[in-house]
């Protein structure tokens, strides 16, 4: 597609259980991120790739959370033992080399109940 | 023309009228600036941009200005239209860390 697409759009799920937010960045694309909002806030920085490695997690909140792009393009975000706290938009956004742009997906949505 | 103070959370402007949108910042080392618009429900998107080396640059209806001896950056609207209703974010990003920094945003609401 011609964007970055986010799946799933909304996620509901239970206090404890186990999720994957999936990203598909714009094709080309290098850079990858991973940003969450809580209502009302800004999005704040969780996770950066460059290609496949992870170049920069520090703000991913603690050892619950973990993310991977295996293959330099799609990422998935994974949250383990979910806390009603994780409760928030998860944005993902991708900028192609050296651009310093980010294009940004609608979202996931997640809820935890 | 309407302006808001150094961040107020909202604007609410007239229709036709121009909306300027003020952002601070706290980063000397910061060197590249953005403004965002969201609307409900949607994913961020780009407004403009400027680099630290530039103190005025213009779009289509939007002009940004930086002020770097009091690290302040403002977004001009022309003609405010009801499509500008939205939350505007400015964010910024340093040379040697290119993840963007987000401000708190603004609600601007457009009255008919």
């Amino acid at each position: 597609g011609a964007g970055v697409s986010q799946t799933p759009s909304n996620k509901v799920t239970e206090k404890g259980k186990y999720v994957e937010l999936r990203c598909d960045p714009i094709s080309g694309h290098t850079a990858l991120y991973w940003y969450r909002q809580s209502l009302g806030q800004g999005p704040e920085f969780l996770i950066y790739f460059q290609g496949t490695g992870a170049a920069d997690d520090s703000g991913l909140p603690n050892d619950r959370f973990f993310a991977v792009r295996p293959e330099g393009s799609v990422s998935t975000l994974k949250i383990q033992r979910t806390e009603r706290g994780d409760s928030a938009v998860y944005l993902c956004a991708s900028s192609p080399l050296q651009g310093r742009e980010l294009f940004f997906g609608e979202g996931s949505r997640l809820t935890v109940l | 023309g309407e302006s808001v103070g150094l961040h107020l959370p909202t604007l609410s402007v007239q229709e036709g009228d121009n909306s300027i949108i003020n952002c601070a910042y706290s980063n000397s080392a910061s060197d590249y600036f953005i403004w965002y618009k969201q609307e409900s429900g949607k994913g961020p998107q780009f407004i403009i941009d400027i680099r630290s080396n530039m103190d005025k640059r213009q779009g289509q209806r939007v002009t940004v200005l930086l002020n770097k001896t009091v690290k302040h950056l403002s977004l001009q609207i022309a003609a405010t239209q009801p499509g500008d209703s939205a939350v505007y974010f400015c964010a910024e990003s340093s040379f040697n860390d290119y993840k963007l920094s987000f401000g708190a945003g603004t609600t601007v609401t457009v009255r008919a």
